[in-house]
């Protein structure tokens, strides 16, 4: 069975510009995750779907940072305008019904 | 808010020793889980374990869901180089709109010796 899809892998780009990640959870899981890892900060939940809806983004940084889930099969977290400090790891997980999330390969972000 | 002590932040391993780590709060927490965390790679779950008390393997991995809710230890026996990586602990809330959120320690780096 597909684990999570995100894409891309990496992604390099210049301060200001638009950056959008993409993740593609586990089909039938109902909960959808976007976590960030840094080493300064570790892994932080960054906002949570439950069937679509989004259910706490009080982890999102600023309001650079947008996340959307238009179907049960895709959801996408949005950088504009992208900083330096919004270098890391991006990773999307999903779950059925509570804790047991499966993660992504995740998508590491360079900003410039 | 709440914060999951892990520790020790680092150790290593030579094959064949057993592994102990462990991670505690000041919180309690409805479910314990423990993931695997390789080099360019995502986090693998290894063990989830949702009752108080409870001990949990899978193969050589052995999880305690603490008495007080409040800690949770992994035991790795007999370990193989493969067991090299970062073990991220992560406790579950269940309260309000928290279904599903898990908070996340900082990792338990397991090297080889050299």
């Amino acid at each position: 069975d597909a684990g999570v899809i995100q894409s891309p892998r990496h992604e390099v780009t210049e301060m200001g510009q638009e950056v959008t990640l993409r993740c593609k959870p586990i089909s039938g899981h109902d909960y959808l995750f976007w976590y960030r890892q840094t080493m300064m900060r570790g892994l932080e939940l960054l906002i949570y779907f439950n069937n679509n809806v989004p259910i706490d983004d009080s982890g999102m940084p600023e309001d650079r940072f947008s996340a959307k889930m238009p179907n049960a099969s895709f959801s996408t977290l949005k950088i504009q305008p992208s900083e330096p400090r919004d270098s890391a790891v991006y990773f999307c997980a999903s779950s059925l019904a509570g804790y047991e999330q499966y993660f992504g390969p995740g998508t590491r972000l360079t900003v410039t | 808010g709440q914060q999951l002590n892990q520790s020790p932040q680092s150790m290593f391993i030579q094959e064949g020793e057993d592994v102990s780590m462990n991670c505690t709060s000041s919180s309690i927490f409805n479910t314990w889980l423990w993931y695997k965390q390789d080099p360019g790679e995502g986090p693998v779950l290894l063990i989830a374990l949702y009752k108080a008390g409870e001990l949990t393997s899978n193969g050589r991995l052995t999880a305690q869901f603490g008495i007080t809710r409040k800690d949770s230890f992994l035991n790795i026996s007999a370990s193989i180089p493969s067991d090299v990586g970062i073990y991220f602990c992560a406790g579950g809330l269940n309260y309000g709109g928290s279904q599903g959120n898990l908070i996340f320690g900082k990792g338990t780096k397991l090297s080889v010796k050299p």
